[in-house]
């Protein structure tokens, strides 16, 4: 069965690290990639999406993502965090095949102390 | 552009009564609406994709006689719990696309606590 694995249940940070968060997903054929974040008390929001072309995406608030299609990975990058980052994020991944469902990973807690 | 919108945001009911969800796009006609749940500290998990004037595809797991969507029209669809139990309470959230576009949008999401 197709699947998204997220490494990182939870990461903390302090402000002005690094980040990066892993995610690699189970299928052999063509995908469209998405990273989505979840502020506390909201909704879904797109970060960023990779369907084809440069494998180095560019998304908003200063994050960017590779697609890494020989290690099957979509990791979520950003230099350095701000408080303001703290939130619950998701990478998804939609097989692009007649009835192709979009699949969650399990989502990473980012909690960034000021 | 692409506003999904649902409701209500916070619903609370007894076990056994049923309640309705409202999905709606705002500026756009959406071909295909999805229904996710999510826990607490968890993924999203589909339940069930909705085609405009179709019966929806339920996930495997999910009872449809349990879990009533009607997708009526471009901008609107539904998601009944029928005789609501406290293991329905969770976050229900909609999505939606149109035919041709690679992305969902999503809607903010519905609280169920059913008591």
């Amino acid at each position: 069965a197709q699947s998204v694995s997220q490494h990182n249940h939870h990461v903390i940070l302090s402000e002005a690290a690094s980040l990066e968060l892993g995610c690699n997903y189970s299928y052999g054929g063509t995908v469209n990639l998405f990273w989505y974040v979840q502020y506390p008390g909201q909704h879904l929001q797109l970060l960023l999406k990779y369907f084809s072309g440069d494998p180095l995406v560019k998304g908003i608030k200063g994050f960017e993502a590779e697609f890494i299609k020989s290690k099957f990975s979509f990791n979520l990058r950003k230099p350095s965090v701000q408080w303001s980052d703290t939130a619950e994020y998701f990478c998804a991944v939609n097989p692009v095949t007649p009835g192709g469902k979009l699949i969650f990973g399990q989502g990473t807690e980012l909690s960034v102390k000021p | 552009g692409a506003v999904v919108s649902q409701h209500p945001s916070r619903v609370i009911c007894k076990s056994g009564t049923s309640v309705k969800i409202e999905c709606r796009s705002l500026d756009f006609q959406a071909t295909t609406m999805f229904w996710y749940r999510q826990f607490p500290k968890q993924s999203l998990m589909l339940m069930a994709t909705s085609n405009e004037g179709s019966k929806a595809t339920y996930e495997q797991g999910v009872e449809k006689d349990k879990f009533l969507i009607n997708h009526a029209s471009l901008t609107l669809s539904t998601l009944t719990v029928t005789s609501a139990h406290p293991e329905d309470s969770s976050f229900y959230i909609c999505s939606a696309s149109v035919v041709g576009y690679n992305e969902q949008f999503f809607g903010p999401g519905t609280r169920l606590t059913v008591l």
